[in-house]
């Protein structure tokens, strides 16, 4: 059974960086997507970018292009998304999220979500 | 980007009911398109993939239908359990994947 365990919560200063760990278990980590998507609250999902974990490059959102950095360590089997230069906009619950098997970009298994608060 | 726009943004319905809500893509996608249900507090999960698939232990009252830049979720009989958000995304060609902005299914 594919788990995805998340860090947890974050409250951050704006202008600071915030990473977020996935952790993945259950079967093969370096094969398929791990993406993150974000949720600010009672808004709607959106992806940031993602990473094959054996092929090491990461693809990206352009409204995120420079402050965000998707990275894979396959010795942990956890992703990790960092994002800086934080701004209160950034409040959102974001989430990781893997591919189903055979079907890119389509999120079968997903993280329990971390909640990341920008306040000053 | 691939812009998709669900319709109704929200909707009363009984149990029981038939619940259809629909999703427009920018461009044709083909059927390269997902339905994931969200409930209050929880991650999505996926319903339906390639347009038209039903995800393993997704109950067989809920169908997706469409090709090109329509699409429609189908719930046929309205249960309990069914009241959430319900957003489409496109994964047509190459990133960015975009979700609609979600249609939030409320007892009437």
């Amino acid at each position: 059974q594919v788990q995805l365990v998340q860090s947890g919560a974050e409250v951050k200063k704006p202008g600071s960086s915030v990473k977020v760990s996935c952790k993945a278990s259950g079967d093969t980590f370096n094969i398929y997507t791990i993406s993150w998507v974000r949720q600010a609250p009672g808004q709607g999902l959106e992806w940031m970018g993602g990473i094959i974990p054996i092929f090491g490059a990461a693809n990206y959102a352009q409204k995120f292009q420079g402050r965000v950095t998707i990275t894979a360590d396959e010795s942990a089997t956890t992703a990790y998304l960092e994002l800086s230069s934080l701004r209160s906009e950034d409040t959102a619950v974001y989430y990781c999220a893997r591919d189903r098997r055979g079907v890119g970009a389509t999120f079968e298994y997903w993280g329990q979500g971390t909640l990341v608060t920008v306040s000053s | 980007d691939i812009q998709m726009t669900q319709s109704p943004s929200s909707l009363s319905a009984s149990v029981g009911d038939r619940v259809t809500i629909n999703c427009r893509a920018s461009k044709s996608i083909s059927t390269d398109l997902n339905w994931y249900q969200q409930k209050p507090g929880k991650a999505p999960k996926l319903l339906i993939y390639a347009a038209s698939s039903l995800q393993s232990g997704v109950p067989s009252r809920f169908s997706g239908s469409g090709s090109g830049t329509d699409f429609t979720l189908t719930i046929s009989s309205l249960q309990p359990e069914d009241f959430a958000t319900y957003y489409c995304q496109q994964s047509y060609n190459t990133p960015p994947w975009t979700f609609g902005q979600g249609t939030k299914v409320e007892i009437k």
